[in-house]
This record gives structure tokens, C-alpha cells and sequence, in this order.
């Protein structure tokens, strides 16, 4: 059963540009979203929390979720080699504490110099 | 942002062993959890543990994996026989009562079984 979807990559951005993350998901997850960064061999990092619809920015990141079309996007501005990374989509399973989370498969990107 | 260790961060064993996972956390915690990750494979979740007892588990956690608090800081994800399929890397993650929605992971174990 389908639930966090995303396009599994690779998406290549020149250095300096604007990279766009996408993710969709079905109603049988809580609609409230995480993007987690994960450098090859390396554990999920936390890098966005997003609980309500709109956008939210944190330095050179973004997130925009739209409940009514069930899309949640991260932008991330100025794109660094160093930005290089899976990057995956989540939601918790319920809005409730200790819900576990439903990972999407990520999306690498690949910032090129 | 709450901290946790793992150990060991590589562990090889040979089909039909016993393996102990060990995660500590650094910083103020609240609920702790396992996840693995095959290789080239979805992150997945195993179990959730609150209040030393499990609140949730996976169809993945079957009677070969246990979780425990042994000395009330670590936590620990044990696998009683192992087999070729669960080699992966195990990811314990954990929650703060500044935002319990929140999980963050720890640098995880990367389980090899022989």
C-alpha cells in the first residue's frame, strides 16, 4: 500500500540553483511531514518539520505543503555540492506521540559545480 | 535537537546467532524507537517503546526480535537467531519533550550476517 511517494532521482542542479523536491502521499498518514537529508552509509538527518499548510523556511530551505492537493515540496536555495544527498519524505502514521514514521524511497540529488 | 549513540557501528555475525543492538541517548528523550534500512531499500520501521513497554511494532518484528531498557538508559534491540535478510543498518531514533513528533536518529548499525 502506497504511501509516501516519491520521484526516486537522480535530479541533478547546477551549483547556485534552485533544487525542488517533491513528495505526494496518501490519507493513511498523518498530514504532518518531515524531510530527513541522508548522506551515503550515513543515518536520516532531520532537517524540516512542516505541521501546517503553506510554506516554511529555514535558511536556504523551504517546505510547502498543500493538504488539499496531498503534496508536500522541499526547495532548497542556492544549492550546495555539499547538498548532495537522498533526500526522504515523511509523515507519521497518526498525528499522535510515538507514531511511527512512514518513509518515502528518496529522491537523490546531485548538485553539479 | 536531542543526541544518541549507537554501538557497535558494524557488527558481523554468522546466520543463527544472537546479536544485541545498543543505543544511548545523550540528551532528554521520551520515546524511543528502531528502524532498519536494507541496502538500496526504503527506511523501515520495527518498534516503538514508551514508559518500558513496547507501544508499537512492525509485522517485521516478529518473535526473534526484543527490545529492552536493561539499566534504564540503554536500549537495546536483540535478534535471536539471525538470518541472511536481516542484514541492513538498524537506526535507533528518539523523540524530546520539546517536540514530541520529532525523531531523530542515531548513526545507526550496519548488521552483517554471514
Amino acid at each position: 500500500q502506497k504511501e509516501v511517494e516519491q520521484n526516486s532521482g537522480p535530479l541533478s542542479v547546477p551549483e547556485g540553483a534552485i533544487a525542488s523536491l517533491n513528495c505526494t502521499y496518501s490519507d493513511r498518514v498523518s498530514q504532518s511531514f518531515f524531510w530527513y537529508r541522508q548522506y551515503s552509509g550515513k543515518s536520516p538527518e532531520l532537517i524540516m518539520s512542516i505541521y501546517s499548510n503553506g510554506d516554511k523556511e529555514d535558511g536556504r530551505f523551504t517546505a510547502q505543503l498543500n493538504k488539499a492537493s496531498q503534496y508536500v515540496s522541499l526547495l532548497i536555495r542556492d544549492s550546495q555540492p555539499s547538498d548532495s544527498a537522498t533526500y526522504l519524505c515523511a509523515a507519521p502514521q497518526a498525528h499522535s506521540s510515538a507514531s511511527k514514521i512512514i518513509f518515502g524511497s528518496g529522491t537523490r540529488l546531485s548538485i553539479r559545480p | 535537537e536531542p543526541e544518541v549513540t549507537q554501538t557497535p557501528s558494524h557488527q558481523v555475525t554468522q546466520m543463527g546467532q544472537e546479536v544485541i543492538l545498543r543505543c544511548v541517548p545523550i540528551s532528554n528523550h521520551l520515546y524511543f524507537y528502531w528502524y532498519r534500512q536494507i541496502l538500496g531499500q526504503k527506511v523501515e520501521f520495527l518498534v516503538s517503546f514508551y514508559n518500558n513497554e513496547i507501544s508499537e511494532k512492525s509485522e517485521i518484528f516478529d518473535d526473534q526480535f526484543s527490545v529492552e531498557r536493561p539499566d534504564g538508559s540503554n536500549f537495546t534491540l536483540k535478534i535471536r537467531s539471525t538470518k541472511l535478510e536481516d542484514s541492513a543498518m538498524y537506526f535507533c531514533a528518539i523523540t524530546d519533550r520539546a517536540d514530541p513528533y520529532e525523531q531523530y536518529f542515531g548513526p545507526g548499525t550496519r548488521l552483517t550476517v554471514t
